[in-house]
């Protein structure tokens, strides 16, 4: 069965370069959710998308900004990185929102040097 | 503001044995609770969900109970396997998002 794919899994940047992750949902899902794990911690909520619409936000720094597009994939676009946003990000999809359970992609590590 | 939490860093369990893993939240909001195993470097895997209507779940040897005036829930896992050695993480649900416990690491030992 199709998954959550995200790309690229594995991505270094330099600080103050900016950086593009892409969410591709399993198919039918129409709801899409971000979320950063620093080491050591649990994943904390980014943003979320529902039907192309941002439906919620989480800690989502002003430097960062998603959105979904007509396909229902998501791109999280980071700018000025910091060294503090070398984490690994997860995309997870749902059918509807609410109460439905979501399904996790594989996640990329960002790596800030 | 942890508003899921997870107070047991991590879990030893003989194989056979039960593990019970518990999560305690503050938000009353929330109507939709998830156990999510996790490996390393690995996205969060769906294990199984409860609703708030209801005070238990079960799939297989994995069940969730729900206990709403204490807002605590677990998950007891019977019986224990090697395999199941991995970080369980519970989220709860409102709106749109998920929050997240802190993880319980569970090492099953033979």
């Amino acid at each position: 069965a199709a998954g959550v794919i995200q790309s690229p899994r594995h991505l270094i940047k330099e600080k103050r370069e900016t950086a593009t992750l892409k969410c591709y949902p399993i198919p039918r899902h129409d709801t899409v959710y971000w979320y950063q794990q620093g080491p050591g911690q649990d994943p904390q909520f980014l943003i979320s998308f529902y039907e192309k619409m941002q439906s919620d936000k989480g800690s989502i720094p002003d430097r960062f900004s998603a959105q979904q597009f007509s396909d229902y994939h998501s791109e999280l676009n980071m700018s000025s990185l910091e060294l503090g946003d070398s984490a690994l990000y997860f995309c997870a999809s749902s059918l509807g929102a609410g109460n439905t359970e979501a399904f996790f992609g594989q996640g990329t590590r960002l790596t800030v040097v | 503001d942890q508003q899921v939490k997870q107070n047991s860093p991590s879990l030893s369990v003989q194989e056979g044995r039960i593990s019970i893993l518990n999560c305690d939240y503050t938000n009353s909001m929330f109507d939709y609770f998830l156990w999510y195993k996790k490996y390393p470097a690995e996205g969060p895997t769906f294990l199984i969900s409860i609703s708030s209507i209801k005070d238990k779940n079960e799939d297989g040897r994995f069940t969730v109970f729900l206990n709403k005036s204490a807002k605590h829930l677990s998950l007891h896992i019977v019986p224990s396997q090697p395999g199941d050695s991995a970080v369980y993480f519970c989220a709860a649900s409102v709106t749109d998002k998920l929050i997240f416990g802190t993880g319980t690491r569970l090492q099953v030992f033979p």
